[in-house]
């Protein structure tokens, strides 16, 4: 099955610095790639998706890029506040009949 | 919509008992998701299912562990002869039959003790 890599595993930069998060994953066949926030005690919630025919998606502050060749992709935080405080996912599958799999998880501090 | 809902949020089972996870997809979700999150871990994949039918179990452990979607009412997640191992949150997730964004509910606490 799809295995997905995550790095850093932890991550901590200062408020209004940018913070990037790196994904890999195994299985060609992918062609959808979320990532999701995780609050404290919370549930796990998208905050923004990218398919394979795209390279880059954009909303705010947030961005995502794709490289299909090298089988990566990462997410991208500018400008970043306290309250991106969090734990991020990316995640990646299929269509139907692909299950959706997820990295290990970065944990995200920001300090003001 | 009332989104994605877990019961119960909470459920505390001594060794030796069974546990039941119910999880009704959201309005118009054809699949669902069971992911087992351990205390500052990651969302381990569990299973795959559409209604009467598992897509992908390959995440599930090989004994104790089952899941169903019947044709009507929620997913359920069974764990029988409950260990202190499977103390963990329980997320479940529904997509529609496009697989694209994954709609998780609360989740269940499983405390076994």
């Amino acid at each position: 099955g799809e295995n997905v890599e995550q790095h850093p595993s932890t991550l901590s930069v200062q408020e209004g610095d940018s913070a990037v998060i790196k994904c890999t994953y195994s299985d060609s066949a992918s062609n959808y790639f979320p990532w999701y926030k995780q609050e404290l005690g919370k549930r796990p919630q998208l905050i923004i998706d990218i398919r394979s025919n795209v390279g880059e998606k954009k909303d705010q502050r947030i961005a995502v890029t794709l490289n299909k060749t090298a089988k990566h992709f990462s997410l991208h935080i500018t400008e970043t506040q306290p309250e991106d405080s969090a734990v991020y996912f990316c995640a990646a599958s299929g269509d139907s009949g692909y299950a959706l799999n997820f990295g290990k998880g970065t944990s995200l501090l920001v300090t003001p | 919509n009332a989104g994605v809902m877990q019961n119960p949020r909470h459920l505390v089972r001594r060794r030796g008992q069974e546990a039941r996870l119910r999880c009704s997809p959201m309005k118009g979700h054809s699949h669902v998701y069971w992911y087992r999150q351990l205390p500052e871990e990651g969302l381990k994949f569990m299973v795959y299912l559409q209604k009467e039918n598992i897509i992908d179990e390959s995440g599930m452990p090989k004994e104790r562990f089952s899941a169903e979607f019947p044709k009507e009412g929620p997913s359920i997640l069974r764990i029988q002869q409950v260990v202190r191992g499977d103390s963990a949150a329980y997320f479940c997730a529904s997509v529609t039959e496009m697989n694209t964004e994954a709609f998780f509910g609360q989740g269940t606490r499983l405390t076994v003790v």
